[in-house]
């Protein structure tokens, strides 16, 4: 069975524009969890989303969204970037909402310059 | 109350030692505290994970010890492997929920 899978792996912008990451989960996983790793601040909770919706939110501006769509397929936006948002961004899958097992996807690195 | 603190920042084993890493926690509400494996240029791994109604949890040389009334718990590599040498984490999240809270990270270095 494939894994997570991200696109694109490696992402360079420059501040102000807008970035979109897309990730594909396990086949059959309908839930997909959204991370951010920094060496400053490690690995940070950034959204949930199961069934289309978003679940669950962790404490970042509203510049950071994201949607589902009816096939699980997950993407994530970050508008008007800043320098610090540069970051590994993971993508987690896990089979159903509230399911604490999740399977991590290779991530995007992002560097905004 | 949300954080995981993990120690120590770097560990040095040996071939065929054992590794050992610390988590505390604060939250009584967690329910889940699984210990990830990450290499460089990789997303994490789940390795091995535990409730707090287990007290350890082994599955092959990793093995988690969980003491509930402390909020500590902790991963023990033992013998060792070159191959183990990665950055680990632990995390804990509360009952059917997918937010995962992180430990800072351990990376570890086994010299062979």
């Amino acid at each position: 069975k494939a894994g997570v899978t991200q696109t694109p792996r490696y992402l360079i912008k420059t501040r102000g524009q807008q970035v979109t990451l897309s990730c594909s989960p396990i086949s059959g996983h309908r839930s997909v969890s959204w991370y951010q790793q920094t060496p400053g601040q490690g690995l940070q909770f950034l959204f949930e989303y199961f069934s289309e919706t978003q679940r669950n939110k962790g404490n970042f501006p509203g510049r950071f969204s994201g949607r589902q769509f009816s096939n699980s397929r997950s993407e994530m936006n970050v508008s008007t970037l800043e320098l610090g948002d540069s970051a590994l961004y993971l993508c987690a899958s896990s089979l159903v909402e509230g399911d604490e097992t999740q399977y991590f996807g290779p991530g995007t690195r992002l560097l905004v310059l | 109350q949300q954080q995981v603190k993990q120690s120590p920042q770097s560990l040095i084993v040996q071939k065929g030692g054992i590794s050992i890493i610390n988590c505390a926690y604060e939250n009584t509400a967690f329910d889940y505290f699984p210990w990830y494996q990450q290499f460089p240029g990789k997303g994490p791994a789940l390795l091995i994970a535990i409730r707090p109604d287990v007290s350890e949890k082994k599955e092959g040389r990793f093995t988690i010890s969980f003491n509930k009334s402390a909020k500590q718990f902790s991963l023990h590599i033992m013998d060792s492997q070159p191959g183990d040498s990665a950055t680990y984490f632990c995390a804990a999240s509360m009952e059917y929920g997918n937010k995962l809270v992180f430990g800072a990270g351990t990376i570890l270095r086994v010299k062979s």
